[in-house]
């Protein structure tokens, strides 16, 4: 149980484009999703919390119009990189919490975003 | 001050031994402490979690909890190569009015098990 996909699990993309990631509880609700990305060798970042029928939270710094955020059911969010540039590039890692299982967070496999 | 700070690595133990990591955290209000493991270029995974005061065991795993100290560890009984991974401490600080579950992670603990 507490499955959480991630697709695709690595894209390469022009400079410029933008790049979709969605992220899906497949066997349980999750009411709220986050979003880290991680350089090599640093810790996680929390980029925003998604929760669903409502807009994202953002953490200070990043900047909602480059990373939009839709978490229009209680199993699936998505990421969308628009305009991406090489500084974007990054691993991309969702998270959801269970609805009904406290503060308990789930990965996905993550996103390995390479911007050309 | 950092909300999250765990013992500084990179912690190297033999197979067999046991690997202790640590992690101190901020907020007196937390209710909730996660450890999870990393591998290189993989995402988080959950090993453990522990709500209560004391210790709270899962096969080679044992969480300990001190609320009054602020503290959490994880302890890795018999070590395997296979433990080589790098260890995250997660807190969710509801004293900070943190309501959606957001957990603050610890920058991790780096462990080398060797032959």
């Amino acid at each position: 149980g507490a499955v959480v996909s991630q697709h695709p699990s690595r894209v390469i993309c022009k400079s410029g484009t933008s790049v979709k990631i969605e992220c899906r509880s497949l066997d349980f609700q999750a009411t709220t999703m986050f979003w880290y990305r991680q350089f090599p060798k640093k810790s996680l970042m929390l980029m925003a919390t998604s929760n669903e029928g409502s807009k994202a939270t953002y953490e200070q710094g990043v900047e909602k119009d480059k990373f939009l955020i839709n978490h229009a059911s209680l199993t699936l969010s998505t990421l969308t990189v628009t305009s991406a540039h090489p500084e974007d590039s990054s691993f991309y890692i969702c998270s959801a919490r269970d609805t009904q299982g406290g503060d308990t967070q789930y990965f996905g496999p993550g996103t390995r975003l390479t911007v050309l | 001050q950092k909300e999250v700070e765990q013992n500084s690595g990179p912690l190297s133990v033999p197979e067999g031994a046991i690997a202790s990591l640590n992690c101190t955290y901020s907020d007196r209000g937390s209710q909730s402490f996660f450890w999870y493991r990393q591998y290189s270029g993989k995402s988080p995974e959950l090993i453990m979690f522990i709500y209560s005061n004391g210790d709270k065991e899962d096969g080679r795993f044992t969480a300990q909890l001190n609320k009054a100290s602020q503290y959490v560890s994880l302890l890795i009984r018999d070590s395997q190569p296979s433990d080589s991974a790098t260890y995250l401490c997660a807190v969710n600080m509801y004293g900070r009015g943190s309501t959606l579950g957001r957990l603050y992670f610890g920058r991790g603990t780096q462990l080398t098990v060797w032959p």
